[in-house]
């Protein structure tokens, strides 16, 4: 089946190591996004890719950083992770065009010792 | 940019009709309404999208009235299983998600 993967599940990282989470899909969609998602809160957008072209949200810290080097595949780099960003990082693509649903990986947890 | 609001919790009971409204007061003419399910420790799942009137599958429907200002998810014969948060998102924001509503179904 087409889809969404995320690896690892649960990554855990020491305080200011950097990390890099990986996402792949299947579906040959043009875009992808990164989510950071904290206990009880929404799925905050990070930054999306519209093919190679980097969308970066507004709010999101300079220690997020992102790489797509093919449709297929798509990073998420943590420079240097703080406590409170611990969190579940969720990948997501959909086709270009507004009204396009998204299709999530089940995300990868993340925490920080 | 047309926000969405929705109540921030239900509570239902098995079996129950459970119907979550969300209001989108600045809809755009061309504009869908997506409604998304996140179960705990998972990414939110796509389960219907619709632009007026009705639409039905196999999860879920929703009513959209002729403003379009606001769209309603109904949930058949809940079961303890639906529990989850349900997001209604419109473009330009449909890759934000609000707060959503936390749906619990009790038994």
């Amino acid at each position: 089946d087409a889809m969404v993967i995320q690896n690892p599940r649960y990554q855990v990282t020491q305080f200011g190591k950097p990390v890099t989470l990986s996402c792949s899909q299947t579906l040959n969609h043009n875009v992808m996004y990164w989510y950071q998602q904290k206990s009880s809160q929404a799925p905050k957008l990070l930054f999306h890719y519209y093919d190679k072209d980097f969308n970066n949200e507004a709010d999101t810290p300079d220690n997020f950083q992102s790489r797509r080097p093919n449709t297929s595949f798509c990073f998420l780099d943590i420079r240097s992770p703080g406590l409170g960003d611990a969190a579940m990082y969720l990948c997501a693509t959909s086709r270009p065009g507004s009204n396009q649903p998204q299709h999530f990986g089940d995300g990868t947890r993340l925490s920080i010792l | 940019l047309a926000k969405t609001t929705q109540p921030i919790s239900m509570d239902s009971y098995e079996g129950q009709e459970v119907n979550i409204t969300c209001s989108h007061n600045n809809i755009a003419t061309n504009d869908y309404i997506t409604w998304y399910q996140q179960f705990p420790s998972q990414g939110p799942r796509f389960i219907i999208q619709g632009y007026k009137t009705k639409v039905t599958n196999e999860v879920a429907s929703l009513f959209i009235p002729a403003d379009r200002k606001s769209s309603t998810l109904s949930l058949p014969r809940v079961s303890l299983s639906d529990t989850a948060v349900y997001y209604c998102l419109v473009p330009p924001e449909d890759m934000r998600f609000g707060a959503g509503t936390r749906l619990t179904v009790k038994p």
